[in-house]
């Protein structure tokens, strides 16, 4: 099963420009987390946010969250060749032992 | 951070042959893992989950004979694509919770790919 949309399904930029990419979920969540994935490689975590946080900041990324609304982004900032991959959302739903649920993910390519 | 590895990395085989995959937490407990199936150019779907010492509880939709999983142990969980067939190629990851029942992060493995010729 999956939660929901990620939008846009692919996105093209160049270097040094701003990267946003949405989400959205169906069911209440314990909290939302966003990972990456290099072509044909595994995952890497790069955020989390809490169902009671709105915003979170690491680095070059920015993660927002608003569960009136079912949703979240991830900017990346000032965006580099390296930050092409697949980025996908995943839903932690309250119950304890439970599986994370992904999204489709956003295809990123960044040209230089 | 916590670690979780998977053997084989990748795997090539005929029709018709089962093939494991291993699962392991290797630094700490996991009564729960979890097996994912990823497409090329898709998203991750959750097969089903594995449970230490019980049955695992699979996913609508995935045929439990045909995708075994064992999780004899706190820190292994084994999953066999049995009779496999080349719409079973695909990219197998599986992920670990620490016991406890803290809802954070899951711990992924690096992941399986599997090519059945």
């Amino acid at each position: 099963s999956q939660q929901g949309e990620e939008d846009p399904q692919a996105l093209s930029i160049q270097e040094g420009e701003n990267a946003t990419m949405n989400c959205s979920y169906k069911t209440s969540i314990n909290n939302l987390q966003w990972y990456r994935q290099n072509s044909g490689r595994g995952l890497v975590h790069l955020i989390l946010i809490r169902s009671n946080e709105r915003e979170k900041h690491s680095g070059r990324l920015r993660v927002t969250l608003d569960t009136s609304k079912k949703s979240s982004s991830l900017l990346i900032t000032a965006s580099r060749a390296a930050d092409t991959a697949s980025y996908f959302c995943a839903t932690d739903a309250y119950q304890a032992g439970t599986a994370l649920i992904f999204g489709k993910g956003t295809t990123l390519s960044v040209s230089s | 951070g916590a670690v979780v590895s998977q053997h084989p990395s990748r795997v090539i085989c005929k029709s018709g042959t089962s093939v494991k995959i291993e699962c392991r937490s290797l630094d700490f407990q996991a009564t729960t893992m979890f097996w994912y199936r990823q497409f090329p150019k898709q998203s991750l779907m959750l097969m089903a989950t594995s449970n230490e010492g019980s049955k695992a509880t699979y996913e609508q939709g995935v045929e439990k004979d045909k995708f075994l999983i064992n999780h004899a142990s706190l820190t292994l969980s084994t999953l066999t694509v049995t009779s496999a067939h080349p719409e079973d190629s695909s990219f197998y990851i599986c992920s670990a919770r620490r016991s406890g029942g803290v809802t954070d992060t899951q711990y992924f493995g690096p992941g399986t790919r599997l090519t059945v010729l």
